[in-house]
């Protein structure tokens, strides 16, 4: 079967570096996502990894290990609009481009 | 540019109605998927578009749910006979597919309540 793993809550301190991991089961990899979601609101895109090792974006990174099926989401720089909950998804197969969502980690960004 | 637009963004219905969701994917996005998601968890994969057809129907959970996008651009997920365990925030994602892991983009969703 399918299965991402991801934490469910975690609680950081502003200014702070926080690393969100998820690790994967899926029947193929074609590429992981992360996203953001506010409350309520719909996901929005931070990264993607198809290639072992790190992605940097401004105050975000992803790291990748295909042979370990292991993703972590780095957020350095806590900022209170931060809270949220974050998604890590797998693009399993190749033919179709569906996405496999984990349940998401609510991060809580305390002053 | 415009983002992927879904209307109603709140749906209230009774058990037994048919609803209606529709999605307005970004321009020129050739791939259209629907997801849900009930509350605490992440979104569950229901169809994807490819153009015109259904090229993966496998997460429609049952014969209750149908969606169609008959000119290739906006699509309208349907839903008979509702029941209450339909009630969920119902996403629309767009991509341009020109490539096998081209990121999908989310628009605000619609939250169905069935009461």
């Amino acid at each position: 079967g399918q299965n991402i793993d991801q934490p469910t809550e975690m609680t950081a301190t502003e200014g702070a570096i926080v690393q969100i991991n998820c690790t994967y089961q899926t029947s193929g990899f074609n590429g992981l996502f992360w996203y953001q979601q506010h409350a309520g609101e719909a996901p929005t895109f931070l990264s993607y990894n198809v290639l072992d090792g790190l992605e940097e974006k401004g105050r975000f990174s992803s790291f990748l290990s295909r042979s370990k099926g292991y993703s972590y989401l780095l957020l350095k720089e806590l900022q209170m609009k931060d809270s949220a909950s974050y998604l890590c998804a797998v693009s399993p197969t190749s033919g179709t481009y569906k996405y496999i969502f984990g349940t998401g980690t609510r991060l809580k960004v305390l002053a | 540019g415009a983002g992927v637009s879904q209307t109603p963004s709140n749906k209230v219905t009774e058990k037994g109605k048919y609803v209606e969701l529709r999605c307005d994917p970004i321009s020129g996005h050739t791939a259209l998927y629907w997801y849900r998601q009930s509350l605490g968890q992440g979104p569950e994969f229901l169809i994807y578009f490819q153009g015109t057809g259904a090229a993966d129907d496998s997460g429609l959970p049952n014969d209750r749910f149908f969606a169609v996008r008959p000119e290739g651009s906006v699509s309208t997920l349907k839903i008979q006979r509702t029941e209450r365990g339909d009630s969920a925030m119902y996403l629309c994602a767009s991509s341009s597919v020109s490539g096998s892991t081209d990121t999908q983009y989310f628009g605000p969703g619609t939250r169905l309540t069935v009461l």
